[in-house]
């Protein structure tokens, strides 16, 4: 089964509007890591929050984690069409972070 | 800076015939590299990694094989595709970061088996 769930599997909000994507996970990480995909393209790496950071900020991202809960969410605030994509949590649970398990996905649409 | 390559973009095969793609890197030495396969609208399922030449590990069984014949240079084969291969293939190499590993994903390639 998936190491990372994320929650919702689609959403479609306006533009300008707040976006918030959930991930949840199984097992102990050490960070976990969010990445974006444009329609047919490869993988772009967002944001990486470590296992004793609660918070992260990076430009119109905000991450937070729960390690006590397993989850983390991916807050994409004042949204615009350029962020319909699909977004991934990845954790690095094994191989000493070598290898990383990816989400299913959450699928943002952005309307303008 | 750091730059991923694959080839080809799209490719269109018949059911039982070779495939090979090709994933380069440049700007880094020594990296650790990825295949992954996507099926449409799914999450990305990891086929094999390398973390140097001649170490390569299968994540899972299937009838593709990769080879690292260079530093830099991951290639993904079969020799005789299936349909169920059909999907969208995608490069990564990583780089760590103190404790983590970042990686770094190149443009893919759509594969369909007809």
């Amino acid at each position: 089964s998936q190491q990372g769930e994320e929650d919702p599997q689609a959403l479609s909000i306006q533009e300008g509007e707040n976006a918030t994507m959930n991930c949840s996970y199984k097992t102990s990480i050490n960070n976990l890591q969010w990445y974006r995909q444009n329609s047919g393209r490869g993988l772009v790496h967002l944001i990486l929050i470590r296992s004793n950071e609660r918070e992260k900020h990076s430009g119109r991202l905000r991450v937070t984690l729960d390690t006590s809960k397993k989850s983390s969410s991916l807050l994409i605030t004042a949204s615009r069409a350029a962020d319909t994509a699909s977004y991934f949590c990845a954790t690095d649970v094994l191989a000493g972070g070598v290898k990383l398990v990816f989400g299913a996905g959450t699928i943002l649409r952005v309307k303008s | 800076s750091q730059t991923i390559h694959q080839w080809p973009a799209t490719l269109v095969q018949p059911v039982g015939s070779p495939l090979s793609l090709e994933c380069t890197v440049e700007g880094t030495s020594n990296p650790n590299l990825y295949w992954y396969r996507q099926a449409a609208g799914r999450g990305l399922q990891l086929l094999f990694y390398s973390i140097g030449i001649d170490q390569i590990s299968s994540e899972v069984p299937q009838n593709l094989s990769a080879s690292r014949p260079q530093d830099r240079q991951f290639i993904l084969s079969s020799k005789k595709l299936l349909l169920s291969d059909s999907g969208f293939y995608l490069c990564a190499w990583s780089v760590q970061l103190g404790i983590a590993y970042e990686q770094y994903f190149g443009p893919g390639t759509r594969l369909t088996v007809t």
